[in-house]
């Protein structure tokens, strides 16, 4: 079975732009998750799908947004970027609503500058 | 807020001895906690979990104990390997919300390197 996947695995953005970022859950997953990884943050969450509906959001600015498909996959944006939106972006998917395992994605490395 | 700690960022051990990596939580609301290992380039992958209503799992060379009256989850790793080094972050999952839904919250990882 083919792990979650991540696209695209690195990227390099200027401040004020804007980038989407995509994740496909493993085959018959149909809970995402995303999550910031920076360094002495550890993993922040940002928020879950489940079925194309948001169930769960962390404490991240409205400039943070997520939508899912109806194939499961997801994709993040983040809005009128800032230096400190440069971070390692993780995805998990899992079966159900978070109290599954989770399984994680490379990650995609998202450098603003 | 950082409800799930984990105050060493670094740990070095030798082959063979064990590693103890440690973490605190402040929110006597989790009902299950997680360890993860993570490579370079790779996301984390889940190593070991425990329920809140136990105090020890052990899955091979790994053992996770908890101590509920501290809010303290430690990982054993006996004997350590090469291998292992990599950067280990603890998990607790939120009790399910009133949406139905649960919450990871991580601490910030503990880098081990384990000399040979």
């Amino acid at each position: 079975k083919a792990g979650v996947t991540q696209t695209p695995r690195y990227l390099i953005k200027t401040r004020g732009q804007q980038v989407t970022l995509s994740c496909s859950p493993i085959s018959g997953h149909r809970s995402v998750s995303w999550y910031q990884q920076t360094p002495g943050q550890g993993l922040q969450f940002l928020f879950e799908y489940f079925s194309e509906t948001q169930r769960n959001k962390g404490n991240f600015p409205g400039r943070f947004s997520g939508r899912q498909f109806s194939n499961s996959r997801s994709e993040m944006n983040v809005s009128t970027l800032e230096l400190g939106d440069s971070a390692l972006y993780l995805c998990a998917s899992s079966a159900g609503t978070g109290g599954s395992e989770q399984y994680f994605g490379p990650g995609t490395r998202l450098t603003v500058t | 807020d950082q409800q799930v700690k984990q105050n060493s960022p670094s740990l070095s051990v030798q082959e063979g001895r064990i590693s103890i990596l440690n973490c605190d939580y402040t929110n006597s609301m989790f009902d299950y906690f997680l360890w993860y290992k993570k490579y370079p380039a790779e996301g984390p992958t889940f190593l070991i979990s425990i329920s809140s209503i136990k105090d020890k799992n052990e899955d091979g060379r790994f053992t996770v104990f908890l101590n509920k009256s501290a809010k303290h989850l430690s990982l054993h790793i006996v004997p350590s390997q090469p291998g292992d080094s990599a950067v280990y972050f603890c998990a607790a999952r939120t009790l399910r919300t009133t949406s139905g839904t649960y919450k990871y919250i991580f601490g910030t990882g503990t880098r081990l390197k384990v000399l040979a």
